[in-house]
């Protein structure tokens, strides 16, 4: 159990159309990141927040774009949906002060565009 | 380029085996830290363990244990005495920022015990 909650489980979108995906944590920790997994693959790392500003991103295109709130929350934001966004998306919890400590995992939302 | 390899795409064996996961990896930076996560098949991925540049000695965590060896760039995960429990998907990966939260993943190995 790692106190990471995300929502929806699963969801189904045409292509063009926009999603958020959403998460949140129980633990306090202060970053948040977000992966994408397609079928049969590793993660691939979309972006990283801390204080609510973008502090990292991987090689996403900007229709990509996130939130973080103090609350312990964050939203993932895909407009224009394409067929290859089709994966799962992760997100995951950690601390700033603790530099590459572990990461608490949710256990995603599954995205389907047709 | 791809910066960590997991050769092996599949793994089965029989419960009390033994298993070995491959993981080498690719990077210039002289600081940096390797990984293990575990994907059962509700989804959320489970750190197993995390690993410096800086210290080689191998660990021993139950019936896991780990061995990285710089020279070879590699960093394997052997469980012993395998258990059904460990079906999973299992992900080596590596992080080259100091205060980077990003990490490169491996293509995982999925590990099928069979009672």
């Amino acid at each position: 159990e790692t106190g990471v909650t995300q929502s929806p489980t699963h969801l189904i979108k045409t292509r063009g159309q926009q999603v958020t995906l959403r998460c949140s944590s129980q633990s306090g920790h202060n970053t948040v990141s977000w992966y994408q997994q397609a079928l049969g693959q590793g993660p691939q790392f979309i972006f990283q927040y801390y204080r609510e500003e973008e502090n990292g991103r991987g090689n996403f295109p900007p229709r990509f774009s996130g939130l973080q709130f103090p609350n312990y929350s964050s939203e993932l934001n895909v407009n224009a949906l394409e067929l290859d966004d089709s994966a799962l998306y992760l997100c995951a919890w950690g601390e700033a002060s603790i530099p590459n400590e572990k990461l608490f995992f949710g256990s995603g939302t599954q995205l389907s565009v047709l | 380029a791809q910066k960590v390899t997991q050769a092996q795409t599949e793994i089965s064996v029989v419960e009390k085996e033994d298993v070995t996961l491959d993981c080498v990896y690719e990077t210039r930076d002289t600081t940096y830290y390797l990984f293990w996560y575990k994907q059962p098949p509700s989804g959320e991925l489970v750190f197993l363990i995390r690993r410096n540049s800086f210290d080689e000695q191998n660990e021993i965590s139950g019936r896991y244990s780990w061995n990285f060896q710089k020279s070879t760039s590699s960093f394997n995960f052997t469980i012993t005495a395998s258990q059904v429990v460990d079906s999973a998907v299992y992900f080596c990966a590596l992080s080259e920022a100091v205060l980077s939260r990003e990490l490169s993943f491996g293509a995982g190995t999925t590990v099928t015990v069979r009672a």
